[in-house]
């Protein structure tokens, strides 16, 4: 079945340094991909988005990147700061009729002052 | 805020009980979706319903059930309670496949 892997699981950085999360889906069909940082408690929050016909899209310190054709995407943090410490995840909607998510299983993200 | 509230925030049940979890979704949304996330893990997709009618479903079982209603809320049922259940259950609306908006949530603890 559908299937998203994300790595790492666990990411500390120093305050000012980028972080990259990485994700690879393996339904060739889907079409979106957004990414969610969820502090602890609470829902997941939208932070970035791409579409498939687009291959990058940033705002501000956060971009995301797409490889359609290796089926990967990143989400790639610069300057980060203590307040980006939560988890990531990063997802992929299917291919059909829904728009089911599937999400990868997660990365604590820990900047350290 | 995202318009989508859930209720109730937090519940205690017992294995076997049965429970329902309720959800108001934004305004014009005529698609709900259903997850449930387990501690240290990614949500995992249930069902979801559109216009009334269940339109996609996980791989749960079928103790898990779900109704949505005209006035743009719906309901996530759950039968025969057992310890695994125990987690956050995310409601997210949106309008037709377009961008899922989340509620906070509703943490279920089975004993």
């Amino acid at each position: 079945g559908e299937n998203v892997e994300q790595h790492p699981s666990t990411l500390s950085v120093q305050e000012g340094d980028s972080a990259v999360i990485k994700c690879t889906y393996s339904d060739s069909a889907s079409n979106y991909f957004p990414w969610y940082k969820q502090e602890l408690g609470k829902r997941p929050q939208l932070i970035i988005d791409i579409r498939s016909n687009v291959g990058e899209k940033k705002d501000q310190r956060i971009a995301v990147t797409l490889n359609k054709t290796a089926k990967h995407f990143s989400l790639h943090i610069t300057e980060t700061q203590p307040e980006d410490s939560a988890v990531y995840f990063c997802a992929a909607m299917d291919g059909g009729a829904t728009n089911k998510l599937i999400f990868g299983t997660g990365t604590l993200l820990a900047v350290q002052p | 805020e995202t318009g989508v509230t859930q209720s109730p925030t937090h519940l205690i049940k017992t294995r076997g009980q049965q429970v329902t979890l309720r959800c108001s979704s934004q305004s014009g949304h005529n698609t709900v979706s259903w997850y449930q996330q387990a501690l240290g893990q990614g949500p995992q997709f249930i069902f979801q319903y559109y216009r009334e009618e269940e339109n996609g479903r996980g791989n749960f079982p079928p103790r898990f059930s779900g109704l949505q209603f005209p006035n743009y809320s719906s309901e996530l049922n759950v039968n025969a309670l057992e310890l695994d259940d125990s987690a956050l259950y995310l409601c997210a609306s949106s309008f037709d496949t377009g961008e899922l908006f989340f509620g906070e949530g509703s943490r279920l603890t089975v004993l």
